[in-house]
Protein backbone atom coordinates (compact mmCIF):
# COMPACT_ATOMS: atom_id res chain seq x y z
CA UNK A 1 0.00 0.00 0.00
CA UNK A 2 1.45 3.54 -1.13
CA UNK A 3 1.74 5.65 1.88
CA UNK A 4 1.67 8.87 0.23
CA UNK A 5 -2.18 9.59 -1.74
CA UNK A 6 -1.63 12.85 -4.17
CA UNK A 7 -4.27 14.95 -5.40
CA UNK A 8 -5.78 15.15 -8.97
CA UNK A 9 -4.48 16.29 -12.21
CA UNK A 10 -4.92 20.29 -12.85
CA UNK A 11 -5.03 22.51 -15.83
CA UNK A 12 -3.72 25.84 -15.27
CA UNK A 13 -3.38 28.99 -17.17
CA UNK A 14 -0.13 30.87 -17.33
CA UNK A 15 0.56 33.37 -14.24
CA UNK A 16 -1.75 31.12 -11.87
CA UNK A 17 -0.93 29.28 -9.02
CA UNK A 18 -1.11 25.03 -8.28
CA UNK A 19 -1.38 24.26 -4.99
CA UNK A 20 -0.80 20.05 -4.64
CA UNK A 21 -1.74 17.90 -2.03
CA UNK A 22 -0.04 14.85 -0.58
CA UNK A 23 -1.46 12.91 2.12
CA UNK A 24 -0.03 10.59 4.19
CA UNK A 25 -0.72 7.29 5.96
CA UNK A 26 0.66 4.07 7.61
CA UNK A 27 3.41 6.43 9.25
CA UNK A 28 4.03 9.25 11.92
CA UNK A 29 4.11 11.89 9.74
CA UNK A 30 6.49 14.54 11.40
CA UNK A 31 9.12 11.62 11.36
CA UNK A 32 10.00 11.95 7.89
CA UNK A 33 10.88 15.22 5.71
CA UNK A 34 8.88 15.18 2.80
CA UNK A 35 10.43 16.34 -0.80
CA UNK A 36 9.33 17.19 -3.58
CA UNK A 37 10.03 16.41 -7.48
CA UNK A 38 9.18 17.16 -11.16
CA UNK A 39 9.05 15.65 -14.24
CA UNK A 40 8.32 17.17 -17.18
CA UNK A 41 6.81 15.06 -19.83
CA UNK A 42 9.90 13.10 -21.08
CA UNK A 43 12.70 14.38 -19.37
CA UNK A 44 14.04 13.79 -16.01
CA UNK A 45 13.77 14.22 -12.33
CA UNK A 46 14.29 17.21 -10.67
CA UNK A 47 14.45 18.12 -7.14
CA UNK A 48 12.34 21.26 -6.08
CA UNK A 49 12.70 21.57 -2.18
CA UNK A 50 11.87 20.08 0.81
CA UNK A 51 9.55 20.25 4.22
CA UNK A 52 10.02 19.20 7.37
CA UNK A 53 6.60 18.50 8.18
CA UNK A 54 7.63 18.47 12.58
CA UNK A 55 8.93 22.31 12.16
CA UNK A 56 7.54 23.95 9.45
CA UNK A 57 10.98 24.22 7.75
CA UNK A 58 12.05 24.29 4.27
CA UNK A 59 15.03 24.20 1.83
CA UNK A 60 14.17 24.94 -1.92
CA UNK A 61 16.24 24.72 -4.87
CA UNK A 62 17.53 27.79 -6.18
CA UNK A 63 15.36 27.33 -9.51
CA UNK A 64 12.31 27.60 -7.87
CA UNK A 65 12.79 30.38 -4.95
CA UNK A 66 10.25 33.02 -4.68
CA UNK A 67 7.72 30.44 -6.75
CA UNK A 68 7.33 27.84 -4.30
CA UNK A 69 5.87 26.91 -1.21
CA UNK A 70 5.55 23.86 0.67
CA UNK A 71 3.81 23.49 3.88
CA UNK A 72 2.38 20.72 5.77
CA UNK A 73 -1.18 20.38 8.02
CA UNK A 74 0.24 17.74 10.70
CA UNK A 75 -3.53 17.33 12.02
CA UNK A 76 -4.65 15.85 8.80
CA UNK A 77 -1.15 14.41 7.75
CA UNK A 78 -1.08 15.82 4.72
CA UNK A 79 1.81 18.23 2.70
CA UNK A 80 0.83 20.95 0.26
CA UNK A 81 2.97 21.96 -2.50
CA UNK A 82 2.34 25.45 -4.19
CA UNK A 83 3.86 26.74 -7.39
CA UNK A 84 2.90 30.33 -8.40
CA UNK A 85 3.49 32.29 -11.33
CA UNK A 86 2.93 29.07 -13.88
CA UNK A 87 4.87 28.96 -16.93
CA UNK A 88 4.26 26.23 -20.06
CA UNK A 89 7.41 24.54 -18.96
CA UNK A 90 5.67 24.27 -15.14
CA UNK A 91 3.77 21.55 -17.13
CA UNK A 92 5.09 18.51 -15.10
CA UNK A 93 4.29 15.48 -13.05
CA UNK A 94 4.77 16.60 -9.70
CA UNK A 95 5.67 13.75 -6.99
CA UNK A 96 6.01 14.08 -3.49
CA UNK A 97 8.51 11.64 -1.64
CA UNK A 98 9.32 10.54 1.91
CA UNK A 99 13.07 11.07 3.07
CA UNK A 100 14.22 8.10 4.88
CA UNK A 101 17.97 8.28 6.30
CA UNK A 102 20.00 10.52 7.93
CA UNK A 103 20.84 14.27 6.35
CA UNK A 104 21.76 14.60 3.98
CA UNK A 105 22.05 11.12 2.94
CA UNK A 106 18.35 10.94 2.72
CA UNK A 107 16.98 8.10 0.29
CA UNK A 108 13.19 8.52 -1.15
CA UNK A 109 11.51 5.23 -0.01
CA UNK A 110 8.00 5.92 -1.18
CA UNK A 111 6.58 8.07 -3.18
CA UNK A 112 3.52 9.44 -4.33
CA UNK A 113 1.87 8.32 -7.93
CA UNK A 114 2.45 11.90 -9.09
CA UNK A 115 0.02 14.84 -9.97
CA UNK A 116 0.26 15.94 -13.47
CA UNK A 117 -0.47 20.09 -13.94
CA UNK A 118 -0.83 21.33 -17.44
CA UNK A 119 -0.44 25.53 -17.81
CA UNK A 120 -1.71 26.09 -21.23
CA UNK A 121 -3.98 28.80 -22.67
CA UNK B 1 22.33 19.71 -17.98
CA UNK B 2 21.91 17.06 -14.83
CA UNK B 3 24.75 17.40 -12.13
CA UNK B 4 25.37 13.96 -12.19
CA UNK B 5 25.78 12.83 -15.78
CA UNK B 6 24.65 9.58 -16.79
CA UNK B 7 24.13 7.60 -20.53
CA UNK B 8 20.91 8.22 -22.33
CA UNK B 9 20.91 4.76 -23.04
CA UNK B 10 21.82 1.32 -22.44
CA UNK B 11 20.88 -2.22 -24.15
CA UNK B 12 21.39 -6.03 -23.48
CA UNK B 13 20.07 -9.20 -24.50
CA UNK B 14 17.84 -11.24 -21.85
CA UNK B 15 20.51 -13.01 -19.29
CA UNK B 16 23.27 -10.69 -19.65
CA UNK B 17 25.08 -7.96 -17.42
CA UNK B 18 24.81 -4.10 -18.20
CA UNK B 19 25.76 -1.35 -16.05
CA UNK B 20 24.94 2.15 -15.62
CA UNK B 21 27.10 4.90 -14.90
CA UNK B 22 26.58 8.08 -12.79
CA UNK B 23 29.50 10.42 -12.73
CA UNK B 24 29.61 13.31 -10.72
CA UNK B 25 32.16 15.90 -9.04
CA UNK B 26 33.58 16.88 -5.96
CA UNK B 27 30.77 18.59 -4.65
CA UNK B 28 28.65 15.63 -4.68
CA UNK B 29 29.49 11.28 -5.06
CA UNK B 30 33.60 12.67 -4.97
CA UNK B 31 32.45 14.50 -1.58
CA UNK B 32 31.21 11.17 -0.43
CA UNK B 33 27.55 11.49 -0.42
CA UNK B 34 25.62 8.42 -0.74
CA UNK B 35 24.26 7.67 -4.02
CA UNK B 36 20.82 5.91 -4.50
CA UNK B 37 19.39 4.65 -7.75
CA UNK B 38 15.74 4.43 -8.69
CA UNK B 39 13.84 2.27 -11.83
CA UNK B 40 11.04 3.87 -13.11
CA UNK B 41 8.92 2.27 -15.13
CA UNK B 42 6.67 3.86 -17.90
CA UNK B 43 3.68 5.69 -16.74
CA UNK B 44 4.69 4.60 -12.55
CA UNK B 45 6.59 6.83 -10.05
CA UNK B 46 10.08 6.06 -9.62
CA UNK B 47 10.87 3.55 -6.93
CA UNK B 48 13.89 3.34 -4.80
CA UNK B 49 16.52 0.20 -6.32
CA UNK B 50 19.62 0.78 -3.84
CA UNK B 51 20.17 3.23 -1.52
CA UNK B 52 23.73 4.58 0.54
CA UNK B 53 25.70 2.90 -2.77
CA UNK B 54 24.98 -0.63 -2.38
CA UNK B 55 21.93 -1.39 -0.09
CA UNK B 56 18.97 -3.17 -1.54
CA UNK B 57 15.57 -2.25 0.10
CA UNK B 58 13.72 -5.51 0.86
CA UNK B 59 12.10 -6.62 -2.21
CA UNK B 60 14.84 -5.83 -4.92
CA UNK B 61 16.29 -8.77 -6.70
CA UNK B 62 20.30 -9.25 -5.80
CA UNK B 63 20.16 -9.32 -9.69
CA UNK B 64 20.92 -5.18 -9.06
CA UNK B 65 23.68 -3.75 -7.23
CA UNK B 66 25.15 -1.00 -6.95
CA UNK B 67 29.02 0.25 -6.22
CA UNK B 68 30.74 3.59 -6.37
CA UNK B 69 34.43 4.54 -6.95
CA UNK B 70 35.63 8.38 -6.45
CA UNK B 71 33.45 10.76 -8.40
CA UNK B 72 31.26 8.04 -10.08
CA UNK B 73 29.15 5.51 -9.24
CA UNK B 74 27.57 2.16 -11.11
CA UNK B 75 24.51 0.25 -11.04
CA UNK B 76 25.08 -3.10 -12.60
CA UNK B 77 21.85 -5.62 -13.30
CA UNK B 78 23.09 -9.28 -14.10
CA UNK B 79 20.59 -12.01 -15.29
CA UNK B 80 18.69 -9.50 -17.67
CA UNK B 81 14.93 -9.77 -17.94
CA UNK B 82 12.15 -8.49 -20.12
CA UNK B 83 10.73 -6.34 -17.00
CA UNK B 84 13.66 -4.53 -16.51
CA UNK B 85 12.97 -2.32 -19.05
CA UNK B 86 12.75 1.34 -17.46
CA UNK B 87 14.22 4.41 -16.93
CA UNK B 88 16.86 4.22 -14.33
CA UNK B 89 18.00 7.18 -12.52
CA UNK B 90 20.93 7.96 -9.93
CA UNK B 91 20.14 10.58 -7.31
CA UNK B 92 22.80 12.19 -4.59
CA UNK B 93 23.51 15.13 -2.50
CA UNK B 94 25.08 18.16 -3.50
CA UNK B 95 25.89 21.19 -2.12
CA UNK B 96 23.61 24.51 -1.24
CA UNK B 97 21.54 21.84 0.53
CA UNK B 98 20.17 20.33 -2.80
CA UNK B 99 19.66 16.79 -3.41
CA UNK B 100 20.51 16.37 -7.39
CA UNK B 101 19.72 13.28 -10.30
CA UNK B 102 21.33 12.30 -13.14
CA UNK B 103 19.54 12.72 -16.29
CA UNK B 104 18.11 9.35 -16.60
CA UNK B 105 19.21 6.02 -18.64
CA UNK B 106 16.87 4.17 -20.37
CA UNK B 107 17.57 0.54 -20.45
CA UNK B 108 16.07 -1.17 -23.63
CA UNK B 109 16.19 -5.66 -22.91
CA UNK B 110 16.51 -6.82 -26.47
Amino acid sequence: QVPLVQSGAEVKKPGASVKVSCKASGYTFTGYYMHWVRQAPGQGLEWMGRMNPNSGGTNYAQKFQGRVTMTGDTSIGTAYMELSRLRSDDTAVYYCARAAGFSPNYYFDYWGRGTLVTVSS
Amino acid sequence: QSVLTQPPSVSGAPGQRVTISCTGSSSNIGAGYDVQWYQQLPGTAPKLLIHGDSNRPSGVPDRFSGSRSGTSASLAITGLQAEDEADYYCQSYDSSPNWVFGGGTKLTVL
